[in-house]
């Protein structure tokens, strides 16, 4: 198994460009997630999924958008870049086994907005 | 809503040291703790992992507590080793797989 991979590794985006984060597993893990990580803030939580055809939002949306058309496919748009969503940006995902669920985090992608 | 503190922000030890990793957080409303460490540029690795109903998971060297009534979790880590230099992120799931991360510990063990 490849685990969780994301793609670009590194991406440098104008203000107000658009693109698409791209994040892939291939465990059949039914829960996938997007965060952000910023210097002195810890991860946050942008959108999780509990399956596909379903997403929520998490603690920080705002600029961007998801979907989950396929158990191994959780892609994360951004619709306007703005230098505030200058971040590493992590894929999670996650499936019960034997009633625990523990989370498998990708290797991120690094994203500067200018 | 869930905050989640981890003390101390860094850490500096001579190999061989034992030494204690905190994480408190402020809602006992959890399914699971998870530990995780991150090397400089790179993912997160799980270490450990703890469920609600459990005191305790250890994994070779390392062991995790957890008291879900007072808000704590403790990761020891015995014999510290230069290869442990990282940072060590402690995460609660509030439910949906929903992880609400500290802002890590970062460790640093000499030789």
């Amino acid at each position: 198994n490849a685990g969780v991979t994301q793609t670009p590794k590194f991406q440098v985006l104008k203000t107000g460009q658009s693109m698409t984060l791209q994040c892939a597993q291939d465990m059949n893990h039914e829960y996938m997630s997007w965060y952000r990580q910023d210097p002195g803030m810890g991860l946050r939580l942008i959108h999780y999924s509990v399956g596909a055809g379903i997403t929520d939002q998490g603690e920080v949306p705002n600029g961007y958008n998801v979907s989950r058309s396929t158990t191994e496919d959780f892609p994360l748009r951004l619709l306007s870049a703005a230098p505030s969503q200058t971040s590493v940006y992590f894929c999670a995902s996650s499936y019960r086994d034997r009633g625990v669920y523990e989370q498998y985090f990708g290797p991120g992608t690094r994203l500067t907005v200018t | 809503k869930q905050e989640v503190t981890q003390i101390p922000a860094a850490l500096s030890v001579p190999e061989g040291e034992n030494l204690v990793l905190n994480c408190s957080f402020t809602d006992s409303a959890i399914y699971n703790l998870q530990w995780f460490r991150q090397d400089p540029g790179k993912g997160l690795t799980s270490l450990l992992l703890i469920q609600s109903s459990q005191r305790e998971q250890t994994s070779g060297r390392l062991n995790a507590s957890l008291d879900k009534s007072s808000g704590r979790s403790t990761l020891y880590i015995a014999a510290s080793q230069p290869g442990d230099s990282a940072t060590y992120l402690c995460a609660v799931n509030t439910g949906f797989q929903k992880l609400v991360f500290g802002t890590g510990t970062r460790l640093l063990v000499s030789p």
